[in-house]
């Protein structure tokens, strides 16, 4: 059964303590989207990758967000210095993009992060 | 830049009743239009997915329908049971995978 994972699943940190989650897509995926929910913005876009190139990461505060795909199994959102603001479920997805496919996403469990 | 809109925010029913769930988009280029289920505390879960090219997909009790021109989608549930108590989630998607929420509809059935 071909799941997203995401570890942890909570994080409970200081403020201005770095913080890394990370994500394996489902295996022969080409694209991942890493997304922010909170109850007042819903789900944001942070950052996505196909064949793992950052295509677009608009959405991060880029100074003090990361987004990275060392492997094709595995891609990481690093925040560092941490901030209360940024108490939010991190959610990674991945799909498959393919011209003329139907691009569906997958959703991993999301890590839940509360800082403190 | 595409906006998606869902309406109502909550709704409650009656174990049962048929139900529909409405999601509107600004951009009538789009490309797919997904359909989630989120329960508390959990991940999203892809019920639907709708091509531009579709009108309508169904699986099981759920019947989802898209028309571009007007920038809608329903989500139709028939008889409704109260495992289906959930966040629903439509999101409007572009040729390269990126997707824009709605923000949600609560959905509680009681028996």
């Amino acid at each position: 059964d071909a799941r997203v994972t995401q570890t942890p699943r909570d994080k409970v940190t200081e403020m201005g303590q770095e913080v890394t989650m990370r994500c394996q897509p489902i295996l022969g995926h080409n694209t991942v989207f890493w997304y922010r929910q909170t109850m007042m913005q819903g789900l944001e876009l942070l950052a996505y990758f196909r064949n793992r190139a950052p295509l677009d990461d608009s959405g991060m505060p880029k100074d003090r967000f990361s987004a990275e795909m060392p492997d094709a199994t595995l891609a990481t959102l690093k925040i560092q210095p941490s901030e209360p603001r940024d108490s939010a479920v991190y959610f990674c997805a991945s799909g498959l993009a393919l011209a003329g496919g139907d691009n569906e996403q997958f959703f991993g469990p999301g890590t839940r992060l509360t800082v403190l | 830049k595409q906006e998606v809109t869902q309406i109502p925010a909550a709704l409650s029913v009656p174990e049962g009743e048929n139900l529909v769930l409405n999601c509107s988009f600004t951009d009538s280029a789009i490309y797919n239009l997904q359909w989630f289920r989120q329960d508390p505390g959990k991940g999203l879960t892809s019920l639907l997915l709708i091509q531009s090219s579709q009108r309508e997909q169904t699986s099981g009790r759920l019947n989802a329908s898209l028309d571009k021109s007007s920038g809608r989608s329903t989500l139709y549930i028939a008889a409704s049971q109260p495992g289906d108590s959930a966040t629903y989630l439509c999101a409007g998607g572009t040729s390269y995978g990126k997707l824009t929420f709605g923000q949600g509809t609560i959905l509680t059935v009681h028996p």
